[in-house]
């Protein structure tokens, strides 16, 4: 089974709509982060939780918004999505500081 | 701004060619650095990864990379390539002086010729 899990893999909404994209992790890491990756920008941080108290924003947080309801769960929402957030979308967890991060499959989201 | 600088956004080899993919740091006298593959439609899969010791690292699949101080340089380079190597390769860089954050260069595709 795979540790870190994304849902849903794929979706296609309209311009307007709230989304939700859910990870968890089996791994018992206290850290999860999520990124957006666009050709050619490589993966950008929109937002990172070290603890289940602790939520930070990344460097393109605007226009998202997350729920750490869970140690082993982080949920990403795009609460009005717009069609330049049509990207793919990776959650990773890490255990140490700054160590190695361990990705889930993705999701690929396309705003029409 | 913290930065990672791959140079190289497409690189072409022939299957069995040696390959040196580069990786510049902007910042951080102790960075950890790391080297991360994804194959298409997959997610990140780690390569291999540096926090101290010594330079030269090991990693899966047969990829090694050598982290140079004095050229803020973690570049990752493989003897001979197959062709299922074939895949876009991510250098990130992260520990206490990044926020404990990874930070990502933009990425180089790497295109296996036989």
């Amino acid at each position: 089974d795979a540790d870190v899990t994304q849902t849903p893999r794929n979706r296609i909404t309209k311009t307007g709509k709230r989304i939700m994209l859910e990870c968890s992790q089996t791994k018992g890491h206290d850290r999860m982060y999520w990124y957006r990756q666009d050709p050619g920008l490589g993966l950008q941080l929109i937002y990172y939780s070290f603890d289940v108290k602790d939520i930070n924003k990344g460097e393109i947080s605007d226009g998202y918004s997350v729920s750490r309801q869970a140690q082993a769960k982080f949920s990403l929402s795009l609460e009005s999505a717009i069609p330049n957030q049509t990207a793919l979308y990776f959650c990773a967890t890490s255990a140490l500081h700054g160590g190695e991060q361990f990705f889930g499959p993705g999701t690929r989201l396309t705003v029409l | 701004a913290q930065s990672v600088t791959q140079p190289d956004i497409h690189i072409t080899v022939s299957e069995g060619a040696s390959l040196e993919l580069r990786c510049n740091y902007s910042y951080g006298a102790t960075p950890y650095l790391f080297w991360y593959v994804q194959s298409p439609g997959q997610g990140l899969q780690l390569l291999l990864k540096y926090f101290s010791g010594d330079t030269l690292v090991q990693g899966i699949k047969g990829f090694e990379a050598e982290f140079k101080r004095s050229q803020s340089s973690f570049n990752l380079r493989k003897p001979s390539v197959h062709w299922s190597d074939a895949a876009e390769y991510f250098c990130a860089v992260g520990g206490p002086e990044y926020g404990n954050k990874l930070v990502f260069g933009a990425g180089t595709i790497l295109r296996v010729k036989s």
